[in-house]
């Protein structure tokens, strides 16, 4: 079946520019899970959705960077006046939560690289 | 702190050789410690995921073994091959949605 896609594959903008990254998880899947991965980093939490529950924010670096999640699947990810730190590899990643332990499914990735 | 050390950083190894990959955590509390497979350009997949009680699991040519009081793991592959060349990830699951990453070892096979 259909794994997680992600798009773009990458993307390349200019400092201060919005940017939004798209997530579509596995049909079923209710938990969905944002990560940055950095050159030599491991990957950082940024943020987690569970069907209707209130998404847990708290890895998310700065007030620039929101997500949101529509109808319990597709997932966006909005980094507001990208400064170059924002420089990384975007993951995306969902899993049922049922059987636990839950295996998690990841996306290809966005590549975004600030200029 | 919750942390996830993996070692060595980086290993070259010839094809059809053994070798072994360490991770060392201190993550509380724990739920499971899983290992995965991060190819270039590419997501994560899961090769293992192993559980308190559990200490090995194998996955065709890779095994992974669990010492719950050490807190250490190793990721063992079996006569590697040059698609095993890839980054592998430890990662210890603690609580429901919190995963706390290590940086990984960059593994090239050479023909």
């Amino acid at each position: 079946g259909a794994g997680v896609s992600q798009s773009p594959s990458n993307k390349v903008t200019e400092k201060g520019k919005d940017v939004e990254l798209r997530c579509d998880p596995i049909s079923g899947h209710t938990a969905l899970y944002w990560y940055r991965q950095s050159l030599g980093q491991g990957l950082e939490f940024l943020i987690y959705f569970q069907g209707n529950s209130a998404p847990d924010k708290s890895g998310l670096p700065s007030d620039r960077f929101s997500a949101e999640r529509t109808g319990g699947s597709v997932s966006t990810l909005t980094i507001q006046r990208t400064q170059q730190e924002d420089s990384a590899v975007y993951l995306c990643a969902s899993s049922t939560t049922s059987g636990s332990p839950y295996e998690q499914y990841f996306g290809p990735g966005t590549r975004l690289t600030v200029t | 702190k919750n942390q996830v050390e993996q070692s060595p950083q980086s290993l070259i190894i010839l094809e059809g050789k053994n070798c072994t990959l360490q991770c060392n955590y201190t993550v509380s509390p724990f739920s499971n410690l899983r290992w995965y497979k991060q190819d270039t350009g590419r997501g994560p997949v899961s090769l293992t995921i192993m559980t308190f009680s559990e200490n090995t699991k194998s996955n065709g040519r890779y095994t992974a073994t669990l010492d719950a009081d050490t807190k250490q793991s190793s990721l063992h592959i079996t006569a590697s091959q040059l698609s095993d060349s890839a980054s592998y990830i430890c990662v210890v699951n603690s609580g429901t949605y919190k995963y706390i990453f290590g940086t990984g070892t960059r593994l090239k096979v050479l023909a």
